[in-house]
């Protein structure tokens, strides 16, 4: 089974310049996590889709960074314009989620730079 | 809020030998879970193991063990027998077990993790 699937692995932009990244989760998996990875730090959640339904965007940006999932499967993280600050790694996770616990799955992330 | 602690933000083992990373975490919430999470540098993120709160026993997954020490609110990791593709970076990481914010990760700084030939 494919795990889960980010694209562009890197990316390297200057200032004021949009960017997207995009997650495709593991088949069936009904919740898609994004997090940003400063450098030497651990991963920070964005926001959370159940579906097709952001359940929780409150450490969103939502100045410069916006996302979808249209269709409740692959999903789409915007930042516009990009600034110094927002280099980093951006992972995207899934997981099936019902009740009790379930596992996140994460992809390899994409590594943004900042110029 | 809950808070995770890694200490070490570097640690190195000769291979074979046996290495324990060290977290600690604060919270009110008696359910949860703990995790450690191994990032390689290739940068997937890994789950390693698993510890419920409610569980007295340490979990342990092949070479990978626990101590789960619950009212010193300490978890650490033991890795026996290192071998050369345990060097990663390896996260301590906090989830609720019920309520809101329940499927939320909270993550540590991070131990990087070398082992030596």
């Amino acid at each position: 089974e494919a795990g889960v699937v980010q694209s562009p692995r890197y990316k390297i932009i200057e200032k004021k310049q949009p960017v997207a990244f995009w997650c495709n989760p593991i088949s069936g998996h009904n919740t898609l996590y994004w997090y940003r990875q400063n450098l030497g730090q651990g991963p920070e959640l964005l926001i959370r889709y159940e579906n097709e339904e952001a359940v929780d965007d409150s450490q969103l940006p939502k100045d410069r960074f916006s996302a979808e999932r249209l269709k409740g499967v692959d999903s789409t993280l915007k930042i516009q314009p990009a600034e110094l600050g927002d280099s980093a790694v951006y992972l995207c996770a899934s997981t099936l989620r019902t009740s009790g616990y379930n596992e996140q799955f994460f992809g390899p992330g994409t590594r943004l730079t900042v110029l | 809020a809950q808070t995770v602690t890694q200490s070490q933000p570097e640690m190195s083992v000769q291979e074979a030998e046996t290495v324990t990373l060290s977290c600690t975490y604060d919270t009110s919430e008696n359910n949860y879970y703990l995790f450690w999470y191994k990032q390689p540098p290739s940068r997937q993120m890994i789950l390693v193991i698993r510890q419920e709160a409610y569980k007295q026993q340490n979990a342990t997954e092949n070479r990978f063990s626990v101590n789960f020490q619950k009212a010193a609110k300490s978890f650490s990791l033991k890795i026996s027998d290192s071998q050369l593709g345990d060097t990663a970076m390896y996260f301590c990481a906090f989830m609720k077990g019920t309520g809101a914010g329940s499927y939320q990760l909270t993550f540590g700084k991070g131990t990087k993790l070398s082992v030596i030939p």
